[in-house]
């Protein structure tokens, strides 16, 4: 079957760094995606991997690695507004996304 | 980027009524639209797929005449909640593809900003 797992709730300090990670396993794969989704709003793209490695975009980071079926989210100096949950979601070969229960990143000052 | 708009974003209503929630691209041709729920502390659920002029696909579990999906045109597509229930009620996100631009991956998906039922 496909599956998505990603840590339920993660807890972090202001300007601090924090990795999210994210295991898959889908009927093939065209990529891996990560969002933001502020509570009671819609999600919002933040990345997408699609060969191994990292792929670098201001304060976040994402990096895959497709033998391991594994991916995480990188955030550098932490803000209070990342406060938010961060769903990972995987592309099968029919070009749909499995979606991880998501991730809710506590920030602290 | 593209945008996606719903309306309404929060609606509220008795039992056994009805709610019609509108999904509309705004600048861009959706050939294909998805439908998800998302219960709180919940991941997205996908609940259909639909295609402008076609019927839309179900997924496993969601009751077709329940939650009636038509894509009118390009820019359109509704989900009506039939004889709503308080078990119905939940965050309803549209999301839309642009079937023409659709140049790289990371635009499979455009979200619309969701819409809060509350079932009374």
């Amino acid at each position: 079957g496909q599956n998505i797992d990603q840590p339920t709730e993660m807890t972090a300090t202001e300007g601090a760094i924090v990795q999210i990670n994210c295991t898959y396993q889908t009927s093939g794969f065209n990529g891996l995606f990560w969002y933001q989704q502020h509570a009671g709003e819609a999600p919002t793209f933040l990345s997408y991997n699609v060969l191994d490695g990292l792929e670098e975009k201001g304060r976040f980071s994402s990096f895959l690695s497709r033998s391991k079926g594994y991916s995480y989210l990188l955030l550098k100096e932490l803000q209070m507004k990342d406060s938010a949950s961060y769903l990972c979601a995987a592309m099968d070969s029919n070009y749909q996304l499995i979606w991880g229960a998501g991730t809710k990143l506590i920030i602290k000052p | 980027g593209a945008v996606v708009s719903q309306h309404p974003s929060r609606v509220i209503c008795k039992s056994g009524t009805s709610v019609k929630i509108e999904c509309r691209s705004l600048d861009f041709q959706a050939t294909t639209m998805f439908w998800y729920r998302q219960f709180p502390k919940q991941s997205l659920m996908l609940m259909a797929t639909s295609n402008e002029g076609s019927k839309a696909t179900y997924e496993q579990g969601v009751e077709k005449d329940k939650f009636l999906i038509n894509h009118a045109s390009l820019t359109l597509s509704t989900l009506t909640v039939t004889s709503a229930h308080p078990e119905d009620s939940s965050f309803y996100i549209c999301s839309a593809r642009d079937g023409q631009g659709w140049t790289s991956v990371q635009e499979t998906q455009y979200f619309g900003p969701g819409t809060r039922l509350l079932v009374l």
